[in-house]
């Protein structure tokens, strides 16, 4: 399975832009990148996804380096409802065990009013 | 409210007991997964479903039994625990034949064995 590095925890103060970065340097062609969250005391919810190109939706904007070795998931504007633990994940976009998210340790996310 | 729900949302049960987990998703999706979340563990993958049709079993014990009914129905039927086995359960849904593999998830049911 390919793999994920990302740091155990990061800091952020309110309504400042968060970086998150992810390190996937074994990834394959085929793999796309995933990010779920974790509030606390709730199931995991999705993020974005992406292959190569940045991706920007209304959560948040993913930014694919160009070997595709690294990635960062960017909040524009941190509330401090985004406090939580959030996943980088590789996964096949299809069907099958290749599909399937096999989820890290993510980075617990700390906002300060 | 992500159309996942999950009951019960707590649980105590006794090493001898039998309890059932009860999953049901309202988006017409046609897989449907059973994860543990373990203290301080990520989260793992313990069965997958596609069509009502059990294609993962992630090497569980057999004191954790799933079933599929149907496409929105999943449940987990438990037995005999272990103390170890106390952790949060989740299921997801995913609608499996779209180019996007996105996974919804219920909240979880927090189960205490003693």
């Amino acid at each position: 399975d390919a793999k994920t590095t990302q740091p155990n925890s990061m800091e952020s103060n309110e309504e400042e832009p968060v970086h998150l970065p992810c390190n996937h340097s074994t990834i394959s062609g085929t793999d796309y990148i995933h990010w779920y969250r974790q509030l606390p005391s709730q199931g995991p919810e999705y993020v974005i996804h992406g292959l190569t190109s940045n991706v920007n939706n209304r959560m948040a904007s993913l930014a694919i380096a160009e070997d595709r070795k690294s990635s960062t998931l960017i909040l524009h504007r941190a509330t401090l409802r985004d406090a939580a633990v959030y996943y980088c994940i590789l996964s096949q976009n299809y069907g099958g065990s290749q599909g399937n998210l096999i989820f890290g340790k993510g980075t617990k996310l700390s906002v300060k009013p | 409210e992500t159309g996942v729900t999950q009951t019960p949302r707590h649980l105590v049960m006794g090493m001898t007991n039998k309890k059932s987990l009860k999953c049901e998703q309202h988006l017409g999706h046609n897989a449907m997964y059973w994860y543990k979340q373990s203290a301080k563990k990520p989260l793992e993958l313990m069965f997958v479903y596609n069509f009502k049709e059990q294609t993962e079993n992630n090497s569980v014990p057999s004191r954790f039994s799933p079933e599929c009914p149907n496409s929105s129905h999943l449940f987990l039927h438990l037995h005999t625990l272990q103390p170890e086995d106390s952790a949060l359960y989740l299921c997801a849904s995913s609608q499996e034949d779209t180019r996007v593999y996105e996974q919804y998830f219920g909240p979880g049911t927090r189960l205490t064995v003693t």
